[in-house]
């Protein structure tokens, strides 16, 4: 199976940009892997924010955006609000529909 | 509105079957390009997709968990079933249900069910 890789932890300042990053081993991640972002905080249901690389949903904020950044998946937040401070995945979706998730970036805002 | 809910028992014994529900509303799982999924999150770790099951009966498992799962739907009741046999202490985790209207995307989540696994 197929190992999807995030930084393990973030610092990002308010205000500030930061990106993600979700790599998947052996090949560059491409718009052929839909990838989708989540954010999950304590106690909360995880709150889908992207999919298909750079498609938002209709709650997703609009600081947040997904892309293609040499050859990885990336989940950018500009102009970081203190309530972003939580977990974020990925998921990758490979062939006969295998889901792979990444390990998770916590991202602190400080 | 979209609303999902895992049901199950909070606590299973080592080698049992573990078999939890997803009763959602808001949509159909007769609709064209609808999903539903199982995932979970054992605590401290990432989180991991489990099962899929589409509108038109089609059935997706983990590759590493295939032999141990079952996932099935009754679309009168807006419910899917997962079941996991051979429960062990690993398997501890919170387990979620999941929306998805495409093939690619996954959208509504359920607040997830606590499953502990201990004798």
């Amino acid at each position: 199976q197929a190992v999807v890789t995030q930084e393990p932890s973030l610092t990002v300042s308010p205000g500030g940009t930061v990106t993600l990053t979700c790599a998947s081993s052996g090949a560059p991640v491409t718009s052929g892997y839909y990838p989708n972002w989540f954010q999950l905080k304590p106690g909360q249901a995880p709150r889908a924010l992207i999919y298909s690389t750079y498609n938002k949903h209709s709650w997703t904020p609009a600081r947040f955006s997904g892309s293609l950044l040499g050859g990885k998946a990336a989940l950018t937040l500009s102009g970081v609000q203190p309530e972003d401070e939580a977990e974020y995945y990925c998921l990758l979706f490979y062939g006969s529909a295998q889901l792979v998730f990444g390990g998770g970036t916590k991202l602190t805002v400080l | 509105q979209v609303t999902l809910k895992e049901s199950g028992p909070a606590l299973v014994k080592p080698t049992q079957t573990l078999t939890l529900t997803c009763t959602f509303s808001g949509f159909s799982l007769s609709t064209s390009e609808m999903r539903v999924s199982w995932f979970r999150r054992p605590p401290g770790k990432a989180l991991e997709w489990l099962a899929r099951i589409d509108w038109d009966d089609d059935t997706f498992y983990s590759t590493s968990l295939k032999t141990r799962l079952t996932i099935s739907k009754d679309t009168s009741k807006n419910q899917v079933v997962l079941s996991m046999t051979n429960m062990g202490p690993v398997d501890t985790a919170t387990y979620y249900c999941a929306r998805g209207s495409s093939w690619y995307s996954v959208d509504y989540w359920g607040q997830g069910t606590l499953v502990t696994v201990s004798s």
